[in-house]
């Protein structure tokens, strides 16, 4: 089975202050990761995927994470904060390439808040 | 990546009716659709798993004859809420998946409000 803990139910930080939201996750078999984020009354737009190819993975928006096998970790980061960040993130974990469907495993979720 | 719709956006009803809510992928064919619900300040909760062409597959707990779902044709399914009550407000989430990567993309959701 595979899980996923998101450390922080919210976080706030300064605009233009590092963004850092962690997430730890658990699997059997070697993950798929996924950073999503989540604005009021909307669907989840992917902000970056690591699947097994470079262990820094850069996404939009300024974004990126790092894959920790050693750590089990796959935390948020982005230098600079901009007050468009506000949203909801989810981090979630798949199966990593099997045939089908793959099914994603959402942590709870960290809303970030950015303060001016 | 793929772009997802969902009809409609808001829906209000009264108990005991039935509601069904569209799921379209737009540029290209999924054979794989999921459908998730999420309650506020929540996470997603996954329903269940759309197959095009064949029964769904429900998570564990969720009843099957009260959220129907077909998945009719490549790019298209849909979930209805049978016999609906205010404990199945929510807000609803297909995803479509692209094979072979795993990356799910979401539609914008569906936010039921049962009276």
């Amino acid at each position: 089975a595979q899980s996923v803990t998101q450390l922080g139910s919210h976080v706030s930080v300064s605009e233009g202050a590092l963004v850092l939201l962690r997430c730890n996750y658990s699997s059997s078999v070697p993950p798929y990761l996924f950073w999503y984020v989540q604005y009021p009354n909307q669907g989840l737009q992917l902000l970056l995927k690591y699947t097994s190819a470079a262990t820094l993975v850069k996404g939009i928006n300024g974004f990126e994470a790092e894959f920790k096998k050693s750590e089990t970790s796959f935390h948020l980061t982005k230098p600079s904060a901009h007050m468009s960040d506000a949203a909801e993130y989810f981090c979630a974990v798949s199966e990593g390439p099997i045939q089908g469907a793959q099914k994603l495993v959402f942590g709870q979720g960290t809303r970030l808040t950015i303060n001016p | 990546g793929a772009v997802v719709s969902q009809h409609p956006s808001r829906v209000i009803c009264k108990s005991g009716t039935s509601v069904k809510i569209e799921c379209r992928s737009l540029d290209f064919q999924a054979t794989t659709m999921f459908w998730y619900r999420q309650f506020p300040k929540q996470s997603l909760m996954l329903m269940a798993t759309s197959n095009e062409g064949s029964k769904a597959t429900y998570e564990q707990g969720v009843e099957k004859d009260k959220f129907l779902i077909n998945h009719a044709s490549l790019t298209l399914s849909t979930l209805t809420v049978t016999s609906a009550h205010p404990e199945d407000s929510s807000f609803y989430i297909c995803s479509v998946q692209l094979l072979g990567v795993g990356t799910q993309y979401f539609g914008p959701g569906t936010r039921l409000t049962v009276l």
